[in-house]
This record gives structure tokens, sequence and C-alpha cells, in this order.
């Protein structure tokens, strides 16, 4: 079946470093892929997203772009800050379903 | 500008209690979804529904049910309540698009901490 797998956290670092949190997926077929974003005490806000094979996605600094030969869509941030404190959360969207499927969460944790 | 809303932020219930869950968006959205998400786990799918009446079933429907008697609300129903029940319940909603609505993504709501005693 179809399925996402993130790398497991926490993720720690300090501000202006350089983060990736991987992303790889399982999938019949070709999914929209997505990242999320949960700041603590909130619901999920989408982060960005990528519809076909390299594809780029953007937002906040953000980036993440969709590799279909490596089936991955890696999160990636040149100069994190304490703000972006949250768990990210990898998603796939297929054309046949209603629904996303998502990965397992990863918890960033970013100090000053 | 609220979207999504869920009625509760924090709730405490017994075991063997009727719990209502309730999530009402203002986007005019079709297609409403229930999760529940614990450490480990991330999101699991309990129930989804793409229209007024309408309801499926996720991948961990039992013990649950839900409702769907008017498009802007979405129920979820702990018929029992169990303490293995005890998570966060995340209500989300989007725009119904031929071949999916992944180009609105979903809005979700802040979530409902439920603790079963």
């Amino acid at each position: 079946g179809n399925s996402v797998t993130q790398m497991e956290g926490p993720v720690t670092l300090s501000e202006e470093a350089f983060l990736t949190i991987n992303c790889t997926y399982t999938a019949t077929g070709y999914p929209s892929l997505f990242w999320y974003v949960q700041y603590p005490g909130e619901g999920l806000q989408l982060l960005l997203k990528a519809t076909k094979a390299d594809d780029k996605g953007s937002n906040k600094g953000f980036e993440a772009t969709y590799r279909k030969e490596t089936t991955s869509f890696h999160l990636e941030k040149g100069s994190v800050q304490v703000s972006d404190s949250a768990v990210y959360f990898c998603a796939l969207w297929m054309d046949s379903s209603y629904k996303l499927i998502f990965g397992s969460g990863t918890r960033l944790l970013v100090r000053p | 500008d609220v979207k999504v809303t869920q009625s509760s932020r924090y709730l405490v219930k017994r075991t063997g209690e009727k719990v209502f869950l309730e999530c009402v968006q203002d986007m005019d959205h079709e297609n409403m979804f229930w999760y529940r998400q614990d450490p480990g786990l991330g999101l699991r799918l309990i129930y989804f529904s793409y229209d007024v009446k309408m309801k499926e079933k996720g991948d961990i429907p039992e013990g649950y049910s839900v409702s769907r008697e008017k498009k802007e609300r979405f129920s979820l129903i702990l018929e029992s309540a169990s303490t293995n029940q005890t998570s966060m319940y995340l209500c989300a909603s989007s725009l119904h698009k031929e071949g999916g609505a992944f180009d609105y993504g979903y809005t979700f709501g802040s979530g409902t901490r439920l603790t079963v005693v």
C-alpha cells in the first residue's frame, strides 16, 4: 500500500544551522507530496507541496524537491530560527483517494 | 479568521461515557476528516465524509462513529469511551475537486486533547 516514512526525531539544532528532514514514500502511481507543520498547541498547517516529479515546493525559506528516482521529498532550510521549532509531517496524496497519508512526524527543536 | 473550529481544546471523560467531539468549518468544504494523533504513530484517519450524510471508514474506525447532518458540521462519537482512546483528535476539511482536492490542501482545526480516565 501507500506509505510515508520520516526520519525519527527529535532533531535539535542551533539557530542558523542547516536543516534537513528526510522523507521517503511508497506509492503505486504518482502521488502529490506535502509538508505540513504543527506548532505547539495548534493544528497542522500546509507548509509546501509538489505535484509532479522534479517540482520544488517552497515557503518561508523551506524547500523540498520531488525526486521520483529516489522516491523522496526531503525538507530543507538553510538557516533555522527558534520560531521554526515544531513538528513536521510529510504526506502524500493519490488522485484515487480522498485522503492524505501522513508520516509519523519529526519534531524539530531549535536552540538560541 | 478561524476556519475549522473544534468545540473543545481539552476534555476529560470517564470510561464508558458516550463522548461527542464537534467540528465546524465555514469554508463550504465538501470533505471532512477525523484523525487521531499519537506520539510515534503520526496521524491516523478514523473516518471521513465527502458529502452530507455520507461517511467512509478510515484506517482505525473501531470504537468510533460519525455524524454529518449538515455540510459544515462533522461529529465524532465515542460510543463507550475507553482509556486507549486517550489521544489528540484533529478535524480537517478540504475542497472537493475532480480527481482530488490537493491543490488546496487540508485545513485543520486546533485539536481536542481527550483524556479518558
